[in-house]
């Protein structure tokens, strides 16, 4: 069973746009995580954010989360062709982790 | 860089075969994870290790899949039969328990193909 849903299901943007993904989670966490996956390759770690912070930044990257709406989003600025991936958000407990369906960008160069 | 390996990386099988897959997690790494994903789907948790002991295997189909990590190190992940709606990718994920940061790492994952 998937924690929750990614919004939109898929999202085309031109580079150097910034790109906006939604995650709504079911169930209470401890904190909450996004993840990158390229095609057929493993997921990779891009950043958490626990459920006493509002608002975390890394980069490229701004997350935002809402545990009274049960729900967080993920903010990539300036877009490149090379962040055309999958992403998807992972809430739970501390090691236990159950991801949602994903937003699937694509960047055009 | 310390890598979750993973091992095969493609696997095609026909149907009722045996297949099994394998991870060796980072060093020092105490919580080990098998995910199922279908094309098109998030990662669904199959079963979770805290060394060698199942914390949670309540998504795994028992009838038909084991999994074992017997020295609290590396894990195997065996389905026998092979079905059909087996095809996907079998991804292994392991994290540092008491480091609290709570991030997976993950393997590159093995594509099966049930034929």
């Amino acid at each position: 069973s998937q924690q929750g849903e990614e919004d939109p299901q898929a999202l085309s943007i031109q580079e150097g746009e910034n790109a906006t993904m939604n995650c709504s989670y079911k169930t209470s966490i401890n904190n909450l995580q996004w993840y990158r996956q390229n095609s057929g390759r493993g997921l990779v770690h891009l950043i958490l954010i626990r459920s006493n912070e509002r608002e975390k930044h890394s980069g490229r990257l701004r997350v935002t989360l809402d545990t009274s709406k049960k729900s967080s989003s993920l903010l990539i600025t300036a877009s490149r062709a090379a962040d055309t991936a999958s992403y998807f958000c992972a809430g739970g407990g501390t090691y236990k982790y159950i991801f949602g369906t994903g937003t699937r960008l694509k960047v055009l160069a | 860089e310390a890598e979750v390996a993973q091992s095969p990386r493609y696997k095609i099988t026909e149907k009722s075969q045996a297949v099994a897959f394998w991870c060796d997690p980072i060093s020092g790494h105490a919580t080990l994870y098998w995910y199922r994903q279908i094309l098109g789907q998030g990662p669904e948790l199959l079963v979770q290790f805290q060394d060698e002991s199942v914390v949670d295997d309540s998504q795994l189909p028992k009838d038909r899949f084991s999994a074992e990590r017997l020295k609290g190190v590396d894990s195997t992940l065996k389905i026998q039969p092979a079905e059909l709606g087996d095809s996907a990718m079998y991804l292994c994920a392991s994290s540092f328990v008491g480091q609290n940061t709570g991030e997976l790492f993950f393997g590159e994952g093995s594509r099966l193909t049930v034929l």
